[in-house]
């Protein structure tokens, strides 16, 4: 079945740094791949959604210059955390759509979570 | 716009007992619908969806159905073992690849 790695799965910074939590569909090419922020013991909340080549196009309320996402190719997506601050501090998930399963079913990464200092 | 709402947890039953995990949804036009589940410390994983009304989704034991006219996709299991402690979402996409999740509903099976 289609895997969905990220990376790193941890990661503690101190504030005023940058992350970059990277994303890769491992067997299939993802033109589109998305990134979720997850609260504790809440819901999923879309960031944004990155398509291969073309700048991310991202939710409400989501401050574009501070979460940072490059799709580079079709294999290849990477949040950057810019700056980053305690309130920062979640758990990141990235997810995939495979166009050749026929269908919209997205693959979910494990998630990354970070701690900001 | 589109929303899910899910039965609030957490919900803690016993081993081998019967599990119903209630999901409405609001939509336009006819969305697939799907159940994930998250294990402590992991991403989602699908575990299983339907894509038109009427359709049983079912995977390790549980089963969902599409109901169009209660705009319901409530899942249930049978006989839930210790495995199956975790936090299950109902989600919704209607085509336009966006999934919109419910809260969530933590599931603690004790032996």
């Amino acid at each position: 079945g289609a895997v969905v790695s990220q990376h790193p799965s941890r990661v503690i910074c101190k504030s005023g740094t940058s992350v970059k939590i990277e994303c890769r569909s491992l067997d299939f090419q993802a033109t589109t791949m998305f990134w979720y922020r997850q609260f504790p013991k809440q819901s999923l909340m879309l960031m944004a959604t990155s398509n291969e080549g073309s700048k991310a196009t991202y939710e409400q309320g989501v401050e574009k210059d501070k979460f940072l996402i490059n799709h580079a190719s079709l294999t290849l997506s990477t949040l950057t955390v810019t700056s980053a601050h305690p309130e920062d501090s979640s758990f990141y998930i990235c997810s995939a759509s495979d166009p050749t399963s026929g269908s919209y079913e997205q693959y979910f990464g494990p998630g990354t979570r970070l701690t900001v200092t | 716009g589109n929303s899910v709402t899910q039965m609030e947890g957490p919900v803690t039953l016993s081993e081998e007992a019967f599990l119903t995990i209630n999901c409405t949804y609001t939509a336009t036009g006819y969305p697939s619908l799907f159940w994930y589940v998250q294990y402590p410390g992991e991403g989602l994983q699908l575990l299983l969806k339907a894509t038109k009304a009427d359709d049983k989704g079912s995977n390790k034991g549980f089963e969902a159905t599409y109901r169009k006219e209660t705009t319901s996709f409530h899942l249930e299991k049978g006989s839930v073992q210790v495995s199956d402690s975790a936090v299950y979402f109902c989600a919704l996409s209607d085509g336009n690849e966006k999934l919109t999740f419910g809260t969530g509903t933590r599931l603690t099976i004790i032996p």
